[in-house]
């Protein structure tokens, strides 16, 4: 079935330091990719998709381009800021629902 | 700005209890959801319900598992006689057309369900 992996956390960076996470999916067709942010206390949020392939989503500083060859979605920012902390999800679309990963903790230091 | 909300937060229950747990998704939308993280473990789909019945659910969701949209507000998962393996936080995410088209869901905070 279709499936989501992501690296695994937590990641700790500085702040303005780069940030990759990588996400890879196994699916059959195409589906629409997205990364969800969870902030501290709050729900997942839409962070940012892309709905077909070689589609750049983005949003807030961050990005991810999605990736048929490699089957990918990796999300990146050039600077990350202390609060951009948070755990960060990504998910595939799956004939009216959602699969996602099992998320990636960021914890951006000062 | 509208937001879906959870209660409760925190539940501990004792095994083979029954458990409730309420949403109130935003109020336009007409696709529900409930899903689940185990700790250290992925978000997984429970069941979507769309028009007063539930238009899939996942594996998961066996016979201990009912949704139920008693009034025009809120949407509930009852777990019947709960399991140590239900501990786990329980999202509730609702939104304006089928999630899966557009990955456009809108989350609550989450229940976090504590089964000893």
């Amino acid at each position: 079935g279709n499936s989501v992996t992501q690296m695994e956390g937590p990641v700790t960076l500085s702040e303005e330091a780069f940030l990759t996470i990588n996400c890879t999916y196994t699916a059959t067709g195409y589906p629409s990719l997205f990364w969800y942010v969870q902030y501290p206390g709050e729900g997942l949020q839409l962070l940012l998709k892309a709905t077909k392939a070689d589609d750049k989503g983005s949003n807030k500083g961050f990005e991810a381009t999605y990736r048929k060859e490699t089957t990918s979605f990796h999300l990146e920012k050039g600077s990350v800021q202390v609060s951009d902390s948070a755990v960060y999800f990504c998910a595939l679309s799956d004939k009216g629902k959602l699969i996602f990963g099992q998320g990636t903790e960021l914890s951006v230091k000062p | 700005e509208p937001e879906v909300t959870q209660t409760p937060s925190h539940q501990v229950t004792q095994m083979g209890q029954e458990v409730i747990l309420r949403c109130v998704p935003i109020s336009n939308h007409l696709y529900f959801y409930w899903y689940r993280q185990i700790l250290g473990q992925k978000v997984e789909f429970l069941v979507s319900f769309y028009n007063n019945e539930i238009s899939e659910k996942s594996e998961i969701f066996d016979d201990q598992f009912s949704v139920e949209r008693p009034d025009g507000s809120n949407f509930t998962l009852k777990i019947r006689s709960t399991k140590l393996e239900d501990s786990a936080m329980y999202f509730c995410a609702s939104s304006e057309t089928s999630g899966g088209r557009t990955g456009e869901l809108f989350f609550g905070e989450g229940s976090r369900l504590t089964v000893l």
